[in-house]
């Protein structure tokens, strides 16, 4: 089946720092772009960036660059979304999404999410 | 950047009703535009793209139109599983803003 996996739930500290995953399976994971969108709680959605594994081509949202970190592993189909000091606000649901193809960019194949929690 | 602004924000309807969602873009984007609707908990789920193209699997009683800076979703019929939250998105190859939500209650 294709579909992206996330990893668990965190709970953080303010300062900490978290890396996030989403693994992909059932399709060729360095010929399509994975993004990032995070769902603040009673919120809408964001996107955050977006990166393409075959060469690590990543484009962020200006509001998240500097902010959070997009990288892959192609040897195990897995993107991550890291943070060095997290804050408070980073609490919230983080999905990772694929676009259809890299002409037809909507995101027709989501992962479940991953709840970030960050509090002291 | 190019913003997406959806109205209204909430709307209240009852099982049977026709709705329409508008979503206005602050520039031009040509059809390059999706509807997505989401559930509590739940992943967003691609309801339409290409403004108007629907997605293998969703009930034709959704539709999409528009192009340029206007779009509207409309749901024809409402059934009672249709009670969610909707968003537009506007894709290209270097950013991909969503409108804010509209959310569809049972009135």
């Amino acid at each position: 089946d294709v579909q992206l996996v996330q990893s668990e739930a965190e709970v953080k500290k303010p300062g900490e720092s978290l890396k996030i995953s989403c693994q992909a399976s059932g399709y060729t994971f360095t010929t399509y772009w994975i993004g990032w969108v995070r769902q603040m709680p009673g919120k809408g959605l964001e996107w955050m960036g977006i990166i393409y594994p075959g060469d690590s081509d990543t484009r962020y949202n200006p509001s998240f660059e500097g902010h959070v970190t997009i990288s892959v592993d192609k040897s195990t189909n897995t993107a991550y979304l890291q943070w060095s000091s997290l804050k408070a606000s980073d609490s919230a649901l983080y999905y990772c999404a694929r676009p259809y193809t890299s002409t037809h960019r909507y995101f027709d194949l989501w992962g479940r999410g991953t709840l970030v929690t960050v509090s002291s | 950047d190019i913003q997406m602004t959806q109205s209204p924000s909430t709307l209240s309807a009852f099982v049977g009703d026709r709705v329409t969602i508008t979503c206005r873009a602050s520039q031009s984007i040509n059809t390059w535009l999706a509807w997505y609707q989401q559930k509590p908990g739940k992943a967003p789920k691609l309801l339409i793209y290409k403004a108007s193209t629907l997605e293998s699997g969703v009930p034709s009683r959704f539709s999409g139109s528009g192009s340029g800076t206007e779009f509207t979703l409309t749901i024809d019929n409402l059934q009672p599983d249709d009670f969610a939250t909707y968003y537009c998105h506007h894709y290209t190859a270097y950013s991909y803003p969503f409108g804010q939500g509209t959310k569809l209650e049972l009135k």
